[in-house]
């Protein structure tokens, strides 16, 4: 069974800090990584797509690294605002199959 | 405008009755996936048609099934809907390479 974790689960943040949160993955045929950011009642959403062990990318305020050799990618979310509250998906992407975590829903505090 | 586009939003049927969920793209992309989402839990993948070969997650129950007539459209069956099968229902397409997937908005699947 493939599995892929995230943590924590849940995350409050006071506005203007910076977080982060991970995901662990199978290494065993490896395609991409994926992160999708997840409001609530709308469709999620890609941030990134990484294939590359080592990869980082960057769009704004938040960025991804990548290791596949160890299964593992950070989120990173630097000066949190109101806006980026939302549930954070990254999914396993091998050949043809993609497979979720569970999220990690972030909460940004006034 | 829309690119996956599911209907309908919400769906309320009686336990046993069977229900059709849909979902429809204009990205032409090749693969289609049906996830179940239930509370506080990951996205679970169903099945997925890479065009027109079909296939289904060893753990989908066989209550589950689904049909893509064609590239634009596909359809997820419930023959008996259980009151577990409550929950969201989210269709996603790509393309086979390593790009990412577009979902729909989800059908909120309600049992009575």
């Amino acid at each position: 069974i493939l599995n892929v974790e995230q943590s924590p689960q849940s995350l409050h943040v006071q506005e203007g800090d910076s977080t982060n949160f991970t995901c662990s993955f199978p290494s065993s045929n490896f395609y991409a990584l994926h992160w999708y950011r997840w409001e609530t009642a709308k469709s999620p959403e890609a941030l990134f797509v990484m294939t590359l062990n080592g990869d980082e990318k960057k769009k704004g305020r938040i960025s991804a690294t990548l290791n596949t050799k160890e299964g593992y990618s950070y989120l990173y979310i630097k000066g949190s605002q109101p806006e980026d509250s939302a549930t954070y998906l990254c999914a396993w992407r091998g050949d043809d199959k993609i497979i979720f975590g569970k999220g990690t829903r972030l909460h940004i505090l006034p | 405008d829309a690119m996956v586009i599911q209907n309908p939003r919400y769906q309320v049927t009686q336990f046993g009755k069977p229900v059709t969920l849909s979902c429809s793209q204009t990205l032409n992309h090749n693969v289609m996936y049906w996830y179940q989402q239930k509370s506080s839990q990951a996205p679970k993948l169903l099945f997925h048609y890479y065009d027109k070969d079909f296939n289904n997650e060893a753990d989908t129950p066989d209550n589950f099934q689904s049909r893509r007539p064609n590239t634009s459209f596909c359809f997820l069956d419930i023959r008996s809907p259980g009151l577990g099968d409550a929950a969201m229902y989210l269709c996603a397409t790509s393309f086979i390479s390593n790009t990412e997937a577009f979902f729909g908005q989800g059908t909120r699947l309600t049992v009575v």
